[in-house]
Parts: C-alpha cells; sequence; structure tokens
C-alpha cells in the first residue's frame, strides 16, 4: 500500500523568509511518481510539479525548489523568499507509474503555509 | 471550456435525500478521477475512469455510492440516502491517457444536515 506522510500541519514564517515542506512517501513500487500541489483560501488544487522515480535531480521553478533523495524516500519542497501570496496549504502526493488504476493520487494531510507580511 | 468544470458549487441536502454531482473534464481527457476531502480523512480516492470504464472503483465509500461516464466525458457521482458523514468537497480530476498529471476542479462542497 502507499503512504505519504506530511509531518509539519502548519508553518508560520514571515515574508521574505525561506520555508520549506518535508514529504516522506511509502510504496512497493519500482517506479512512481511524486507530486505537490498548492490549494490557495479559493480551494482549487493546483499542480506544482510531478517528478518521476528514476530521476533523481533537484528541481528549480523560480522561487521553488524540490529536493528527490531516494535513499531516504522523501520529496521536500522549498519556497525561497516567501511572499503573502503563497499563504495556501500545500499537498504531497504518489502514484503508480503504470497501474491499472491510472495514476490515481494518495495524498500526505497537507502542510498549511502562513506567510504574514 | 478551458477547464475541468463541476456542478453545482454547493449542494445543501436533507439526511437520507440522493444528490447527483457533475463533472465535466478538459476535452480529450481520457482519464477521470473522484475525490473527496474532508476535515476527517484529507483528499482521499474515490474512483477512476478511462473512457467510460471504471477499472478502480476501490474509494468508494460504500454502496450508496455510485459513478457513470459517459460518452467518455461528463461524468456523475451519486450518492443515495446521504448522510451527515457524506458532507465534505468532492473533487474531479482529468487527464491525458499516460500524462500523470491531474487538472483539478472547483469541487462541489456537499453539506448533508
Amino acid at each position: 500500500a502507499q503512504k505519504v506522510t506530511q509531518a509539519q500541519t502548519e508553518i508560520s514564517v514571515v515574508e521574505k523568509e525561506d520555508v520549506t515542506l518535508d514529504c516522506v512517501y511509502e510504496t512497493r513500487d519500482t517506479t512512481y511518481y511524486l507530486f505537490w500541489y498548492k490549494q490557495p483560501p479559493s480551494g482549487e488544487l493546483v499542480f506544482l510539479i510531478r517528478r518521476n522515480s528514476f530521476d533523481e535531480q533537484n528541481e528549480i521553478s523560480g522561487r521553488y525548489s524540490w529536493n528527490f533523495q531516494k535513499s531516504t524516500s522523501s520529496f521536500n519542497f522549498t519556497i525561497t523568499a516567501s511572499q503573502v501570496v503563497d499563504s495556501a496549504v500545500y499537498f504531497c502526493a504518489l502514484s503508480e507509474a503504470w497501474g491499472a488504476a491510472g495514476n490515481k493520487l494518495t495524498f500526505g494531510g497537507g502542510t498549511r503555509v502562513l506567510v504574514k507580511p | 471550456g478551458a477547464g475541468v468544470s463541476q456542478s453545482p458549487s454547493n449542494k445543501v441536502t436533507e439526511k437520507g435525500k440522493d444528490v447527483e454531482l457533475r463533472c465535466d473534464p478538459i476535452s480529450g481527457h481520457t482519464a477521470l478521477y473522484w475525490y473527496r476531502q474532508s476535515l476527517g480523512q484529507g483528499l482521499e480516492f474515490l474512483i477512476y475512469f478511462q473512457g467510460n470504464s471504471a477499472p478502480d472503483k476501490s474509494g468508494l465509500p460504500s454502496d450508496r455510492f455510485s459513478a457513470e461516464r459517459t460518452g467518455g466525458s461528463v461524468s456523475t457521482l451519486t450518492i443515495q440516502r446521504t448522510q451527515q458523514e457524506d458532507s465534505a468537497v468532492y473533487l474531479c480530476a482529468s487527464s491525458s491517457l499516460g500524462s500523470g498529471e491531474q487538472f483539478f476542479g472547483p469541487g462541489t462542497r456537499l453539506t448533508v444536515l
């Protein structure tokens, strides 16, 4: 069975601080996808990134960066120089790569990020 | 439309009534997923469609829940004899075959009184 754990339920920072969100996963699959989604107060889930299990290169997109470490089953997400607009709930998720159930997502519990001005 | 749409956006019903929730996926997306987001259970998978077939219904919580998809497009999630524990936001997502990336709709907030 797959499992995703986001140990931090809520993080509060002051604008311009960096914030790192932890994500640890469990799966028996050898090939899988990892995701991060953002859920702002409006409620709609917004896709941020997908990472294949065979690609351990870290990725940077603007102020966002992701650190994938297969050895520790972690896929952490850092927001650099946070802004008030980053305030949201962030979900880490996992799916099989070639499952019969398509790519159904197993979500972590989410981390609420509050960025204060 | 450009994105996934869901209707209604809000639904308030009385315990014991049946409800239907609708999802319009992105045009051309063959895969469609239903999820539920509730305070107690977080975000959980309900059912997956590939075309009009549902290879995985393992997340449906009980036989009061059913879903169908017609024409490889619109999907309807039906909850019969609603209970208070059914109160949640029901999210629909779609993706193109093999892409792995799911695009989510705005959700339907269901409140069972």
